[in-house]
């Protein structure tokens, strides 16, 4: 079976600082993964996506993540947080068209 | 602009009442899926199409319907609304099967009474 785990489910951060938002998974097959956003009262947005290729991948807004099948993890980052990424991400598990699993979010606050 | 469309943004229902939740999109997108998005529960998959004509039920179908009858548009019909319907929902849509990620339409609160 396959599950994520979004470790955190709140990170305030002060504008400018490092974000680090951590998410697990667990999958018995090789999954693609992804990180979505998603601003108050709206959809989501694609941040990035892994798919088997590099496993340090750079998605929008200057966030990236690395995939590290070892430790079965694939953590958001992103080198300064800036006041417009205070949202709701979601780090998501997919390994077929019916198998798609949403973590439960982690909503990051950045402080001025 | 190209993108998923849903509507409407705010539905209030009484228990009992049915109603379609609309969603098209623009992009000739093979795949469509309807969501349901809870607090702290993420996302769970409630129906999926990858074509016109063929549906298929996700985490959690019961209670609700859906249609294909054109590759733009993929509808959800509730039937007899119930309280524990009351959440967020966003239709997705992309590429293929998705394996690439989604485009999601703004959603849809609907709130059961």
């Amino acid at each position: 079976a396959q599950s994520v785990t979004q470790l955190d489910s709140h990170v305030s951060v002060s504008e400018g600082t490092p974000v680090l938002l951590r998410c697990n998974y667990s999958s018995s097959y090789s999954p693609s993964l992804f990180w979505y956003v998603q601003h108050p009262n709206k959809g989501l947005q694609l941040l990035l996506k892994y798919t088997s290729a590099a496993t340090l991948v750079k998605g929008i807004n200057g966030f990236e993540a690395e995939f590290k099948k070892s430790e079965t993890s694939f953590h958001l980052t992103k080198p300064s947080a800036h006041m417009s990424d205070a949202a709701e991400y979601f780090c998501v598990v997919r390994t077929s068209y019916d198998k798609v699993i949403f973590g439960p979010g982690t909503s990051l606050s950045v402080i001025p | 602009n190209a993108g998923v469309t849903q509507t409407p943004k705010f539905q209030v229902l009484k228990t009992g009442q049915s109603m379609t939740l609309q969603c098209a999109q623009d992009m000739n997108h093979e795949y469509m899926s309807w969501y349901r998005q809870d607090p702290g529960m993420g996302l769970r998959l409630i129906h999926y199409s990858v074509g016109a004509g063929i549906t298929d039920q996700g985490e959690v179908p019961n209670g609700y319907n859906v249609s294909r009858s054109t590759t733009e548009d993929f509808p959800l019909r509730l039937l007899s609304a119930a309280p524990s319907q009351t959440s967020v929902y966003f239709c997705a849509s992309s590429y293929s099967t998705g394996s690439y990620g989604y485009t999601f339409g703004s959603g849809t609160r609907l709130t059961v009474v």
